[in-house]
């Protein structure tokens, strides 16, 4: 079975400031996807971005970028010019590519918080 | 233009009380989820629907029964519930096949067993 592990329960930033969050998986499967997703204190589940395990890019989107090392199984977001409104829990997120409609697996999440 | 809704958004009952809770999703999906999240924020997976067909089940008590009345629907019915039932349910969609199968998730329902 994948698992996913998130190793920063919390973390903080600087407004302005860049801030990484960390997040390894565990699989033997060679076709999958990887996900971040945001939950402010609305509770609503967000996706910040998608990672397909074949390709060698890595996602961007604005001001949230991955790095992902497949060799390594880590996917960790980078938050650049972090902003007050990117306070949130941070959830990396699994999904098998050989299955389709299957389960997302998660990691325990990131409490991120960012300081004005 | 709400794309994944659940009603309620609060749910608060006493033990032993049945509830339903109601997700539907207007992205044209085929598949849909329901998420528990628990008091320390983790998500599980609960169930997955297929064109109304039931693909994933997971070790769930049998009081939790999902029905998908349409592929737009998916609905999560709770017998006899219990103080452990407190938690976040989260509806989902994704269309098979999609980016990934990318999973787009409702505001999620707070219940509360008293």
């Amino acid at each position: 079975a994948q698992t996913v592990t998130q190793s920063q329960p919390e973390m903080s930033v600087q407004e302005a400031e860049t801030v990484t969050l960390s997040c390894t998986y565990d699989t033997s499967e060679s076709d999958y996807y990887l996900f971040w997703y945001k939950q402010p204190p609305s509770r609503q589940m967000i996706l910040v971005i998608r990672q397909e395990a074949y390709k060698q890019q890595n996602a961007t989107e604005n001001r949230f970028s991955v790095n992902f090392q497949k060799a390594a199984k880590s996917f960790s977001l980078k938050i650049s010019d972090s902003q007050l409104g990117d306070a949130a829990m941070y959830f990396c997120a699994y999904r098998s590519g050989e299955t389709s409609g299957s389960r997302l697996t998660f990691g325990e999440g990131t409490q991120l918080t960012v300081n004005p | 233009d709400t794309a994944v809704s659940q009603t309620p958004k609060y749910l608060v009952t006493q033990m032993g009380n049945d509830k339903s809770i109601k997700c539907e999703q207007n992205l044209g999906h085929d598949t849909m989820y329901w998420y528990k999240q628990d008091s320390k924020k983790f998500l599980k997976i609960m169930f997955s629907y297929n064109n109304k067909e039931l693909i994933i089940n997971e070790t769930v008590p049998n009081r939790f029964s999902p029905k998908s009345p349409d592929k737009a629907h998916l609905n999560l019915h709770i017998n006899s519930l219990e103080l452990g039932d407190s938690a976040v349910y989260f509806c989902a969609s994704s269309r098979l096949g999609g980016l990934g199968d990318t999973q787009y998730f409702g505001p999620g329902t707070r219940l509360t067993v008293l």
